[in-house]
């Protein structure tokens, strides 16, 4: 079935810098790749998705790229605030059992 | 639009004990999921409904787990009876139509089992 592995684990970076968020996954089906941002005590929300026909996409200050060959994705921020802190997952679906298989998450701290 | 609802928030109970959740997705969604997210992981998919079929519950543990949505909208998860190692997040999603759609979340019922 589908892995997905998230890197780095943690990360910490300077309000106004930019973080990236790398993701792979194993299942060369795999169609459709969302990013998920969750605060602490709350839900799991989606901010930016990617599906398999695109390799860009960019969203004010959030853009998402997608490496098929080497089944890749990855998260960039840029222009960080305090308020990006959270945790941030991938998630990987549409492989052979079309469901969304979650990294382990990638802690963001910006320092104001 | 109301998001996913889901009831109640927290609950503590005793090992052994039965607990159950409840969830309402948003108006219009057909595929329904249940998840479990642990302390510091991310969400685990138990069961996924497709209106009121479920379509794969095959990481759902079946000696103590249950889950039902008989008429193709809200759904309760059960657990019976509950172990320590049940201690976490169960959250339930849900999204217009195949497991590749945008997938919208419930706020979580927090699972503590003393």
């Amino acid at each position: 079935g589908e892995n997905v592995e998230q890197h780095p684990s943690t990360l910490s970076v300077q309000e106004g810098d930019s973080a990236v968020i790398k993701c792979t996954y194993s299942d060369s089906a795999s169609n459709y790749f969302p990013w998920y941002k969750q605060e602490l005590g709350k839900r799991p929300q989606l901010i930016i998705d990617i599906r398999s026909n695109v390799g860009e996409k960019k969203d004010q200050r959030i853009a998402v790229t997608l490496n098929k060959t080497a089944k890749h994705f990855s998260l960039h921020i840029t222009e960080t605030q305090p308020e990006d802190s959270a945790v941030y997952f991938c998630a990987a679906s549409g492989g052979s059992q079309g469901n969304l298989i979650f990294g382990k998450g990638t802690k963001l701290s910006v320092k104001p | 639009e109301a998001g996913v609802v889901q009831s109640p928030r927290y609950k503590i109970i005793e090992k052994k004990q039965p607990v159950a959740f409840w969830c309402n997705p948003i108006s219009g969604h057909n595929t329904l999921y249940w998840y479990r997210q642990n302390l510091g992981q991310g969400p685990e998919l138990l069961i996924r409904y497709e209106n009121e079929e479920a379509v794969d519950d095959s990481q759902l543990p079946k000696d103590r787990f249950s889950a039902e949505r008989l008429k193709g909208v809200d759904s309760t998860l059960k657990i019976q009876p509950a172990e320590l190692g049940d201690s976490a997040v169960y959250l339930c999603a849900s999204s217009q139509q195949a497991s590749a759609d945008t997938q919208y979340f419930g706020p979580g019922t927090r699972l503590t089992v003393l």
